[in-house]
């Protein structure tokens, strides 16, 4: 199914590599949003962005980077210095300027080791 | 600073009974609140919005800013309600796009 895919659904990495996730939507949507959700702890925002070439840190940007050269595809790179990076990571977007509604993908799980 | 609390991790009823999944939040504005679920091996989704005042799937949710509350409520539950719910609240939008905090989560299981 289309909308929003994350790739790859489960990612392995050795403690002090960078790694990047990825997200690609095909709904032309303008906004996108990279979420961390582990248990107990709901969603958190990590970053988020509203147009090409700009983005805003979200409540737990620390040890994160983003970019969004082209409209569907905004990645999130988890940098060696996220001092806890095992987590699910999510990607989401939203239809328009008037919708709170968030699409989201399947998820990427991470484990670092 | 917004926040959203969901007390109940876990909420499990019977097949039938109803159902209610609380939420709470604190913000100084003027609050959006949202429910989304995500069932198994499914993806989050939006389930209904308190600005629409909607019912779907046979779940309702009445924002009462007196007790700063958004609670789901479901008269007769069904099987296929158990799920994963977040509630959340809108808090700022920035050149189109809006922020959402989300609780923690209420795992639902309706047993049989």
């Amino acid at each position: 199914d289309g909308g929003i895919t994350q790739s790859p659904k489960y990612l392995f990495r050795k403690e002090g590599q960078n790694v990047t996730l990825s997200c690609e939507q095909n709904l032309n949507h303008d906004a996108m949003y990279w979420y961390r959700q582990d248990p107990g702890q709901g969603l958190r925002l990590i970053y988020y962005s509203q147009i090409v070439n700009d983005f805003q840190k979200g409540d737990i940007a620390e040890g994160y980077s983003v970019s969004r050269e082209k409209k569907e595809s905004f990645p999130l790179t988890v940098t060696s210095a996220q001092k806890n990076p095992t987590a699910f990571y999510l990607c989401a977007s939203t239809r328009s300027r008037e919708s709170y509604e968030q699409y989201f993908g399947p998820g990427t799980r991470l484990t670092v080791t | 600073a917004q926040r959203v609390t969901q007390p109940e991790k876990l909420l499990s009823v019977f097949k039938g009974a109803p159902v209610e999944l609380k939420c709470n939040y604190s913000y100084s504005g003027s609050p959006e609140l949202f429910w989304y679920v995500q069932y198994s091996r499914q993806r989050l989704q939006l389930l209904l919005r308190h600005i629409s005042r909607e019912s779907i799937k046979g779940f309702t949710a009445d924002l009462n800013k007196g007790e700063t509350s958004f609670h789901l409520k479901k008269p007769f539950a069904q099987e296929e309600d158990s799920a994963m719910y977040y509630c959340a609240l809108g808090h700022g939008r920035v050149q189109g796009a809006q922020k959402l905090v989300f609780g923690q989560g209420t795992r639902l299981t309706i047993n049989p």
